[in-house]
C-alpha cells in the first residue's frame, strides 16, 4: 500500500531563511511524486512534480525537491522563503489506479 | 491552463437536506475526483470516476453518492446531510502522469 508521511506538522520561518519540508513515502515500484500549496480557503496548486530522471526536480515559486531512493524521501526546499510562502504543503504520493495518497500537510507560518 | 471549477465557494445547508456539489474541467480528462480535507487528516478520498458513468469507492464513501453522466462533470451528493459532514470539499481531475488539478474547494456548513 502507498501512503506519505509529513512528520512537521507545523514551521515557522523567518522571511528570508531558507525553508525544507520533509516527506517521507511508502511505495511498491518507483513512484510519482508531488508537492502541492494550498493558500488559506484556497484548492490546491501544484508546485513540482518527480516521475523518472533527474533527481533534483524544479518547480514554481522557486521551489524545489529532491527524491532519495535510498531513504523514500521526497523533501521539498527554498532558499529564501518569501511571506507569501505562508500555506499548507501536501506531498502525495501515487499512482495506484490513477490514485493518490497525501501526507497530512505541513503549515508554513513565515515571521517577519 | 486546466481549470477546474465547483458550483460554490461556500454553502450553509440543514441537517437532513440534500445536497448537490459540482465540478467542471474544461482538459476533457478521464478521471475525476472528489476529496473532504479536514485539519490534521489531509485529503481523504470520498470517491473517482475513470470514466462517464463509471465510478469507484475511495476511502470514506458512506454517506456520499456521485454522478457522471458526461466527460467533463462530476457531482457529489449527500444525500441526507449531516453535521459531520461539514467540511471543506476539493474536485480534481487528472491530466498526464498522473498530476492531479484541483478546483478551488467548497466549504460546506451543515447545521
Amino acid at each position: 500500500a502507498q501512503s506519505v508521511t509529513q512528520p512537521d506538522i507545523h514551521i515557522t520561518v523567518s522571511e528570508g531563511a531558507s525553508l525544507e519540508l520533509r516527506c517521507n513515502y511508502s511505495y511498491g515500484a518507483t513512484p510519482y511524486l508531488f508537492w502541492y500549496v494550498q493558500s488559506p480557503g484556497q484548492g490546491l496548486q501544484l508546485l513540482l512534480k518527480y516521475f523518472s530522471g533527474d533527481t533534483l526536480v524544479q518547480g514554481i515559486k522557486g521551489f524545489e525537491a529532491e527524491f532519495k531512493r535510498s531513504q523514500s524521501s521526497f523533501n521539498l526546499r527554498k532558499p529564501s522563503v518569501h511571506w507569501s510562502d505562508a500555506a499548507e504543503y501536501f506531498c502525495a504520493v501515487g499512482p495506484n489506479d490513477y490514485k493518490l495518497s497525501f501526507g497530512a500537510g505541513t503549515t508554513v507560518t513565515v515571521r517577519a | 491552463d486546466v481549470k477546474v471549477t465547483q458550483s460554490s465557494r461556500y454553502l450553509v445547508k440543514r441537517t437532513g437536506e440534500k445536497v448537490f456539489l459540482e465540478c467542471v474541467q474544461d482538459m476533457d480528462h478521464e478521471n475525476m475526483f472528489w476529496y473532504r480535507q479536514d485539519p490534521g487528516l489531509g485529503l481523504r478520498l470520498i470517491y473517482f470516476s475513470y470514466d462517464v458513468k463509471m465510478k469507484e469507492k475511495g476511502d470514506i464513501p458512506e454517506g456520499y453518492s456521485v454522478s457522471r453522466e458526461k466527460k467533463e462533470r462530476f457531482s457529489l451528493i449527500l444525500e441526507s446531510a449531516s453535521t459531520n459532514q461539514t467540511s471543506m470539499y476539493l474536485c480534481a481531475s487528472n491530466g498526464e502522469q498522473e498530476t492531479q488539478y484541483f478546483g478551488p474547494g467548497t466549504r460546506l456548513l451543515v447545521l
